[in-house]
Order: structure tokens, then sequence, then C-alpha cells
């Protein structure tokens, strides 16, 4: 069975702009979590969807959004970039929110 | 969530046992004990959980204390591909989609 897929995995950007960043949860699972993963702060919730609606959010400000399409695929949007932004962001899928997650191996982040 | 407190880093021989401990202390009745592993450059894998029952899977073991106050994870056989930080958390059941990883433990296996 195939993993979870993330794309794209290495990313450039300037501070201002915007980005897309897109997860392919494993067949099935239709819980998907994202996380940002930094050496400073270590790995954070971002926010959580299950069945297209967001379930949890963690504490991050509005500049960073996502949705969750039909096919429990994934995407989540980071508006108006800043240095800090700099990361890997993490995408993990569960068959349901009781379950372990299983996690891609991120797209990394870098901000100009 | 419980904390929870692992040493920073350990070494082991190839092919030996790995026992990675963990202590909680402050678990509740209602978490469980969930490990998972990073490797450089890669996310985080899932391990094993329990709740308060030895468990045991095609990775590792898990072996919980009866207060379940602390727990060990076992690699049987430890190879250089197991070489990595591994997170001991705690879950309070409806959670487990919304992880926090502490420090955990830098594991080098060495031949």
């Amino acid at each position: 069975k195939a993993g979870v897929t993330q794309t794209p995995r290495y990313l450039i950007k300037t501070r201002g702009q915007q980005v897309t960043l897109s997860c392919s949860p494993i067949s099935g699972h239709r819980s998907v979590s994202w996380y940002q993963q930094t050496p400073g702060q270590g790995l954070q919730f971002l926010f959580e969807y299950f069945s297209e609606t967001q379930r949890n959010k963690g504490n991050f400000p509005g500049r960073f959004s996502g949705r969750q399409f039909s096919n429990s695929r994934s995407e989540m949007n980071v508006s108006t970039l800043e240095l800090g932004d700099s990361a890997l962001y993490l995408c993990a899928s569960s068959l349901s929110v009781n379950q372990p997650q299983h996690f891609g191996d991120g797209t990394r982040l870098s901000i100009l | 969530d419980a904390k929870t407190t692992q040493p920073p880093s350990m070494d082991c021989a190839e092919g030996r046992a790995a026992n990675l401990p963990c202590n909680h202390s402050t678990i509740s009745g209602n978490e469980y004990v969930y490990w998972y592993r990073q490797i450089h450059s890669q996310g985080p894998q899932y391990i094993i959980h329990g709740l308060k029952n030895n468990e045991t899977n095609e990775m590792a073991s898990l072996i919980i204390t009866e207060d379940r106050k602390s727990s060990t994870l076992i690699l049987p056989h430890a190879t250089l591909r197991d070489t990595a930080v591994y997170y001991c958390i705690v879950i309070v059941t409806g959670t487990a989609s919304k992880l926090t990883f502490g420090t955990g433990t830098r594991l080098q296996v060495t031949l």
C-alpha cells in the first residue's frame, strides 16, 4: 500500500509570497493532520481534517490555512510568507482520529 | 497530556537488542503510550502503542510497567537502519491525530 505522499519535497520562496502544499493520504484514510517541524520548536500541530471538516486547529496565525477534498487529499496554504515560516511541513493520515498517524516525508520550505 | 522523559542519547551495537526507556509518571488512565521514530531527512514513523498490556509487532515490543509510570521500547536485533531519534509520547484517547513530540532519544547503532 502506498504511503502518504507530499508534494513538492522542496520549495524556495521569498518573503511576502504565498505557497500551497499538497498531501495525498494513504488509501482509505480519512483523517489528515498537518504539522510544522523546526529545530528550535520541534513538532507543532497546525490543523486536522476529517471528512472535509476541520476538527482541530493549532496555535498558528490565520496566514496558515488548509482544506480537505472529498477524496481525502488535503492542501495547506501559507500566505504572506515570513522568514520564520522556513520549516519542514509534515502531513500525516490515519483511518480515524483514534488510530495511529502515518507521516509523509514532508515538504521542506525555505524562505529567502 | 502527560509529560514524558527520555534519555537524550543511547548507543547500541548492531545485532544486539536496543532498550529505550521512557518515564511518564503522571500518566492518566485514559492515556496511551505511543512510540514514533524519525530517521534523518524522513518523516516520523509510527512504531507501536499500548495502554497497559505489553505489545509486540513486526518492528518492536513495548513493555509497560504495572503502575504505567514507565515503559521500554525494545528493538530485538538493532541494525544500522534503526539509527534515528525515538519519541515516546502519551496521548489521550481521541487525540492521536494531534501529536506533540518532545526531544526524544537519539539512538546510534554501531558496527
